[in-house]
């Protein structure tokens, strides 16, 4: 079935530096993929998505593209803030799994001051 | 903006009562999910429901669990006879429908069972 992988954390950065939490899928079909943030003590609120193979999602600094090839959809920042401290999941849904969300592991992230 | 809303955002039960979970969905969406995250684990997927009735449910949503959405604005998991290792974070989900849209998740409700 339909599955997403994400790299182990938690990863501690500084302030500043440059940020990448690698994200790889199996699905048939083209499924949506998606990035989650859910900062300490609250839900999962959308980070950012992308529909299609080439497609770059962003917000607040936050940037993955869609890569069909290599069936990845990593997130990226260049400069990290202590406020981005949190955890982060890839997430995806639309493949053979229907429409449900089906999440990775989550990544921690820390950032220090 | 429109926002999925959880109450309670923390029960405490005891084992073997039943407890009810709300959740109210954003109005115009069609799809809703319970998802569950045990602490410090990932989230997983419960059962999705659209055209009131269950569309698909996962190996975790056993007959223990079922879901209603009563009067067309809330939508409800119900645990009939808690057991401690369902103690988790439960988030309720809506989408509205179309590939490519995303899930709206609510604050969850911390379910401590004691």
């Amino acid at each position: 079935g339909d599955s997403v992988t994400q790299m182990e954390g938690p990863v501690t950065l500084s302030e500043e530096a440059f940020l990448t939490i690698n994200c790889t899928y199996t699905a048939t079909g083209y499924p949506s993929l998606f990035w989650y943030v859910q900062y300490p003590g609250e839900g999962l609120q959308l980070l950012l998505k992308a529909t299609k193979a080439d497609d770059k999602g962003s917000n607040k600094g936050f940037e993955a593209t869609y890569r069909k090839e290599t069936t990845s959809f990593h997130l990226e920042k260049g400069s990290v803030q202590v406020s981005d401290s949190a955890v982060y999941f890839c997430a995806l849904s639309g493949g053979t799994g229907g429409f449900k969300t089906i999440f990775g592991a989550g990544t921690r992230l820390f950032v220090k001051a | 903006e429109p926002e999925v809303t959880q109450t309670p955002s923390h029960q405490v039960t005891q084992m073997g009562q039943e407890v009810i979970l709300h959740c109210v969905p954003i109005s115009n969406h069609l799809y809703f999910y319970w998802y569950r995250q045990i602490l410090g684990q990932k989230v997983e997927f419960l059962v999705s429901f659209y055209n009131n009735e269950i569309s698909e449910k996962s190996e975790i949503f056993d007959d223990q669990f079922s879901v209603e959405r009563p009067d067309g604005s809330n939508f409800t998991l119900k645990i009939r006879s808690t057991k401690l290792e369902d103690s988790a974070m439960y988030f309720c989900a809506s989408r509205k429908q179309g590939a490519g849209t995303e899930a709206f998740f609510g604050q969850g409700t911390r379910l401590t069972v004691v």
